[in-house]
């Protein structure tokens, strides 16, 4: 399996909804994580986890919330999000040698 | 803070033909990996071609291949031969090898259109 999993693939959720994003790897990378992506721009490092532990958060408000179960699993819980939080949501998982493998991501808009 | 610098917003190339995307990047390190990513417009980040800084010979992958000049920190990408579906938004990107967890710093990206 040299797939990353990503559910839901589209998601509408109101600015005072709770929803969850899941991502799924099977390929043994003990590295994942979130990136957020608007149009026509590079993806931007939300989130890393190394071995199940968060180990970098680069300074994203509390209303995102990462959880990493177990070593093929990561979640992204979202609460009270803003209309600019709307974008492109791509998990990922790696191997240190090699590069990235992308799940084909989450488009959320917030209404 | 290493950097990734794709000077080419947009760049368009008859079927058939011989395509070169351009990225520079700047680090302090010695060993690091370089990749392009091709985005097409479902937005599945797909890789592209990898290349290992400490090896000389260029990575060629198909109708892909990579010139890549360490001393001048330059890692372009020319595509051969180009097909229709080669159309796509293209990132170079940068990593240094880590046991784990290491970050991708992604260029700005160019976007290829293919004319038919």
């Amino acid at each position: 399996d040299t797939e990353v999993t990503q559910t839901p693939k589209h998601l509408v959720m109101g600015m005072t909804n709770k929803k969850s994003l899941k991502c799924e790897q099977h390929m043994g990378h003990r590295a994942m994580y979130w990136y957020k992506q608007k149009a026509k721009k590079p993806p931007e490092l939300m989130f890393v986890y190394s071995y199940e532990k968060l180990s970098i958060n680069e300074s994203v408000p509390s209303r995102f919330s990462p959880e990493c179960p177990n070593s093929s699993l990561l979640n992204l819980h979202l609460h009270a999000l803003q209309p600019e939080d709307s974008a492109l949501y791509l998990c990922a998982s790696s191997h240190p040698l090699y590069g990235y493998t992308f799940g084909s991501g989450t488009r959320l808009t917030v209404v | 803070a290493q950097t990734v610098t794709q000077s080419q917003p947009e760049m368009s190339v008859q079927e058939a033909e011989t395509v070169t995307l351009s990225c520079t990047y700047d680090t302090s390190e010695s060993d690091y990996y370089l990749f392009w990513y091709k985005q097409p417009p479902s937005r599945q980040m797909i890789l592209v071609i990898r290349q290992e800084a400490y090896k000389q010979q260029n990575a060629t992958e198909n109708r892909f291949s990579v010139n890549f000049q360490k001393a001048a920190k330059s890692f372009s990408l020319k595509i051969s031969d180009s097909q229709l579906g080669d159309a796509a938004m293209y990132f170079c990107a940068y990593r240094t090898p880590q046991s784990s967890g290491s970050r991708l710093t992604f260029g700005e990206g160019t976007q290829l259109t293919v004319n038919p």
